[in-house]
C-alpha cells in the first residue's frame, strides 16, 4: 500500500536551517509529482513547492521562494525539502503529498503523509 | 493567484441532516477542484476530485458538484465521523491554492 513517512522536523532557531525529508513506499515513486504542503498550528493548509517526477522541474509558494528547495532521490524513493533562513512564520506541519496520476502536473493529491512539526523559536 | 472562499467558516448540524458546503473561486477553476477532510491530528483525505468524482471508498453520501468559479461538496445525511473539517483546493493554475476550511459541528 503507498506510505508516505515525513521526518526532520524539530526544533530550529530563526534564521538556522533543517532538511525534511518523506520516505515514499508501495508506488513507483518515480512516477509521480510530488508536493509539500504546511499547515500553521490550527491554521488551513498552505501550498509550499512542488516537484516533477523526474526532478527536472520545481516550484514554490512566493512566501517561500529563495529559502527552500525541494529535491528528490529517485533511487531511494525520497523527497526532501531543503529549508534556510527559517522564520517563526515557517512554524508548521509539514506534509508531503503525491500527485495522483502518474506523469500528470496540475492534478489532485491521493496521499498524505502523517507530516512532521517544524517549530522555528528561539 | 486564485483565492478560494469557503462558507460558513463553521456549519452547525444535525446528525442526519443533509449540509452543502460552499467554496468560491476568484477566478474560473474549471473543474479542477478537490475536496479534503481532515480530522483532528491527522492529515488530509482526499474526498472528491474532478469537482464530482468521489474518490475511492468514500460513501456515496458525499457528493461534489460546480465548475468554473462556483463549487459546492454536499453530505446527503450526517454521519458521526463527518464532524470534522473540509477544505477546497484548486488546482486548474499556478500556485495550487486550498479555501480556509469549512469545520462542521454539532448543533
Amino acid at each position: 500500500q503507498v506510505q508516505l513517512v515525513e521526518s526532520g522536523g524539530g526544533v530550529v532557531q530563526p534564521g538556522r536551517s533543517r532538511r525534511l525529508s518523506c520516505a515514499a513506499s508501495g508506488f513507483t515513486f518515480s512516477n509521480h509529482n510530488m508536493h509539500w504542503v504546511r499547515q500553521a498550528p490550527g491554521k488551513g493548509l498552505e501550498w509550499v513547492a512542488v516537484i516533477k517526477h523526474d526532478g527536472s522541474n520545481e516550484a514554490y509558494a512566493d512566501s517561500v521562494k529563495g529559502r527552500f528547495t525541494v529535491s528528490r532521490d529517485n533511487s531511494k524513493n525520497t523527497l526532501y525539502l531543503d529549508m534556510s533562513s527559517l522564520r517563526p512564520e515557517d512554524t508548521a506541519i509539514y506534509y508531503c503529498a503525491r500527485v495522483q496520476v502518474p506523469y500528470a502536473s496540475m492534478v489532485h493529491f491521493d496521499y498524505w503523509g502523517q507530516g512532521t512539526l517544524v517549530t522555528v523559536s528561539s | 493567484e486564485i483565492v478560494l472562499t469557503q462558507s460558513p467558516g463553521t456549519l452547525s448540524a444535525s446528525p442526519g441532516e443533509r449540509v452543502t458546503l460552499s467554496c468560491r473561486a476568484s477566478q474560473s477553476a474549471s473543474t479542477n477542484v478537490a475536496w479534503y477532510q481532515q480530522k483532528l491530528g491527522q492529515s488530509p483525505r482526499l474526498i472528491i476530485h474532478g469537482a464530482s468524482n468521489r474518490a475511492t471508498g468514500i460513501p456515496v453520501r458525499f457528493t461534489g458538484s460546480g465548475s468554473g468559479t462556483e463549487f459546492a461538496l454536499t453530505i446527503s445525511s450526517l454521519q458521526s465521523e463527518d464532524f470534522t473539517i473540509y477544505y477546497c483546493h484548486q488546482y486548474n493554475n499556478w500556485p495550487e491554492t486550498f479555501g480556509q476550511g469549512t469545520k462542521v459541528e454539532v448543533k
